[in-house]
């Protein structure tokens, strides 16, 4: 059974540009999550999609958004970018609230 | 006072001790806690889930929850080298169709 993947791995962006991430979610698990890692802040949640609706969305500014496809997998865009959105960003696929996560390798992001 | 909060540590312990980990939260609606595990430079993995007040054991590890007190914990018997990696708590709060992490505790294993 594959597991979350997430593409790209890693990424190195200027700031004010944007970026889009991508996560494909173990089959037959509709929902998905993102969360930023960093050092000093541990997880931060961005956002949950099930069935391709938003049913959730943490303290993140809008320049965070994201979508999830028919298909279950789940993009999620950064625009305007800042040296501060350096972080792992990762992506977990779960059955339903009461399930545990699955998380994805991550896709680390640096900002110059 | 933040919605999970655990002792950053780091938690040293000796090989084959029992490693005692502890996580608070506050949300008293909460309805799940999870038990991960990441290795440094790897993604959290799953180890425990735990529903209901109690103790829930699987091999080495036991998940002690306390919804009155509002705590859950963590117990790593015969603790490994293995074993040493950041272990982080969540909690699903009540209808948010989110989990709060807290920041981890560093667990080292000394050989």
């Amino acid at each position: 059974k594959a597991g979350v993947t997430q593409t790209p791995r890693y990424l190195i962006k200027t700031r004010g540009q944007q970026v889009t991430l991508s996560c494909s979610p173990i089959s037959g698990h509709r929902s998905v999550s993102w969360y930023q890692q960093t050092p000093g802040q541990g997880l931060q949640f961005l956002f949950e999609y099930f069935s391709e609706t938003q049913r959730n969305k943490g303290n993140f500014p809008g320049r965070f958004s994201g979508r999830q496809f028919s298909n279950s997998r789940s993009e999620m865009n950064v625009s305007t970018l800042e040296l501060g959105d350096s972080a792992l960003y990762l992506c977990a696929s779960s059955l339903g609230q009461d399930s545990g996560y699955t998380f994805g390798s991550g896709t680390r992001l640096t900002v110059v | 006072q933040k919605e999970v909060e655990q002792n950053s540590g780091p938690l040293s312990v000796p090989e084959g001790a029992i490693a005692s980990l502890n996580c608070t939260y506050s949300d008293r609606g909460s309805q799940s806690f999870f038990w991960y595990r990441q290795y440094s430079g790897k993604s959290p993995e799953l180890i425990m889930s735990i529903y209901s007040n109690g103790d829930k054991e699987d091999g080495r590890f036991t998940a002690q929850l306390n919804k009155a007190s509002q705590y859950v914990s963590l117990l790593i018997r015969d603790s490994q080298p293995s074993d040493s990696a950041t272990y982080l708590c969540a909690v699903s709060g009540s209808g948010t169709y989110k989990y709060i992490f807290g920041t981890g505790t560093r667990l080292k294993v000394l050989a």
